[in-house]
């Protein structure tokens, strides 16, 4: 089974500013991958990034970086140059690996809203 | 469409009645998924289909919430005699099946907003 707790109450940045998402994860298995989506006001769930626990790198894409702590379980997203678009919520979220290739159901978290001030 | 998929996009229904929600998933996706989000709250798991393996109900809230896949494609979530916790956006989404090198990323419909009054 998998856990995903992100605890953070609603965050606040300035524009243009950095800001860390924080999530921290629990799970028996061996390899499992990490995502994160954005929720905008609209309601689509946007995929941002993705670290796979073997991974040797951190994941980047763009203004946003996965900072993988894999021995404290945590996965924080940082958000570069914040931008006003950026205002909405973050789930955080993950799935076992299982051996033979397939995946099994994507957890998430309970999310943290972003606001980001002008 | 080349996305997810999802009808009725609203609807409204009185408490006791049975409501269906239908899902498309992207042509060749074998994994389908459904997500109950309730206002301002997290998405909670409800089901999970994997190609032509039983699917993973452990998430069905009670005995009236039910799913089914035809030929591996569309899915349907059927909730019986509808309560007003019912009320939520139920969220489909759909993924390449196996892992592979790809992230296996979800691809998620606009949702299916079921009001129960």
């Amino acid at each position: 089974a998998q856990k995903i707790t992100q605890t953070q109450p609603g965050m606040f940045v300035q524009e243009k500013e950095a800001v860390t998402l924080d999530c921290t994860y629990d799970t028996s298995d061996p390899s499992y991958g990490l995502f994160w989506y954005k929720q905008p006001s609209s309601g689509e769930m946007i995929f941002l990034i993705y670290q796979g626990s073997y991974d040797q790198q951190n994941a980047t894409e763009g203004r946003y970086s996965l900072n993988f702590q894999k021995a404290r379980k945590s996965a924080n997203l940082v958000i570069s140059a914040s931008q006003l678009g950026d205002s909405a919520m973050y789930f955080c979220a993950m799935r076992g690996l299982i051996r033979t290739g397939a995946n099994s159901k994507l957890t998430f978290g309970k999310g943290i809203t972003l606001s980001v001030r002008p | 469409g080349a996305g997810v998929s999802q009808s009725p996009s609203n609807k409204v229904t009185e408490k006791g009645k049975d409501v269906e929600l239908r899902c498309d998933p992207i042509s060749g996706h074998t994994a389908l998924y459904w997500y109950r989000q309730s206002l301002g709250q997290g998405l909670e798991f409800l089901i999970y289909f994997q190609g032509n393996s039983a699917p993973d109900k452990s998430g069905l809230p009670s005995d009236r919430f039910s799913a089914e896949r035809t030929g591996g494609s569309v899915s349907t979530l059927t909730i019986q005699r509808t309560q007003q916790e019912d009320s939520a956006v139920y969220l489909c989404a759909s993924s390449l099946g196996s892992g592979g090198k790809g992230t296996g990323e979800l691809f998620f419909g606009e949702g299916s907003r079921l009001t129960v009054l």
